[in-house]
């Protein structure tokens, strides 16, 4: 099974700071045939589902404010935000989709400072 | 986009049994994987168990497997978990997704609360 690992389990940023969250998985998610790593970050809210932000690493799905992005190849993946907002504090998950069973990051809680 | 509402969750004595529906609309069911993650209280995702769009191929946590029972109507736009042999562990909120292999989860319900308790 992959293992995603992301760090830190926490982090309290400033209002229009960055806020920085590492995922590591245990193998690799890049396939090859088309250069795409099969990596997720997703934003969950208090009693709420979560909601898709990044796909293929670094790919912003329609609609996610460009303040979000993501970076990484391989076994070691990014999600930024450039400038923290209030409506931000969320759970965020790392998530790979490249092989069965599917695994998720342990979660990292956003908070405001 | 494509909304999924789930129903079928609720409190059940261990060793028992539920079946969870998740009824799809807005796009084209048939096009999409889909997926069942659950929540326990407090806790992170785990994904559960996936299945492909012809309902050809189906994928299980080991946690779940020879339990619980993934399928889908396409008829019917709905997929569904039957949940057997039920333990205090798979207590959790039950969430219905779009993806499976290789395939992202874009879209999720709202998802349904299954109690295993005595």
């Amino acid at each position: 099974d992959i293992v995603m690992t992301q760090s830190p389990d926490s982090l309290a940023v400033s209002l229009g700071e960055r806020a920085t969250v590492n995922c590591k998985s245990s193998q690799s998610v890049l396939y090859s045939s088309n250069n795409k790593n099969y990596l997720a970050w997703y934003q969950q809210k208090a009693r709420q589902p979560p909601k898709l932000l990044i796909y293929w690493a670094s790919t912003r799905e329609s609609g996610v404010p460009d303040r979000f992005s993501g970076s990484g190849s391989g076994t070691d993946f990014t999600l930024t935000i450039s400038s923290l907002q209030a409506e931000d504090v969320a759970v965020y998950y790392c998530h790979q989709y490249y092989s069965t069973p599917f695994t998720f990051g342990g979660g990292t809680k956003v908070e405001i400072k | 986009e494509m909304q999924l509402l789930e129903s079928g969750g609720g409190l059940v004595q261990p060793g028992g049994s539920l079946r969870l529906s998740c009824v799809a609309s807005g796009l084209s069911f048939s096009n999409f994987a889909m997926s069942w993650v659950r929540q326990a209280p407090g806790k992170g995702l785990e994904w559960v168990s996936c299945i492909s769009y012809s309902g050809g191929s189906t994928y299980y946590a080991d946690s779940v497997k020879g339990r619980l029972t993934i399928s889908r109507d396409n008829s019917k736009n709905t997929l569904y978990l039957q949940m057997n042999s039920l333990r205090p562990e798979d207590t959790a909120v039950y969430y219905c997704a779009s993806g499976g292999v290789k395939a992202r989860s874009a879209y999720w319900g709202q998802g349904t609360l299954v109690t295993v308790s005595s």
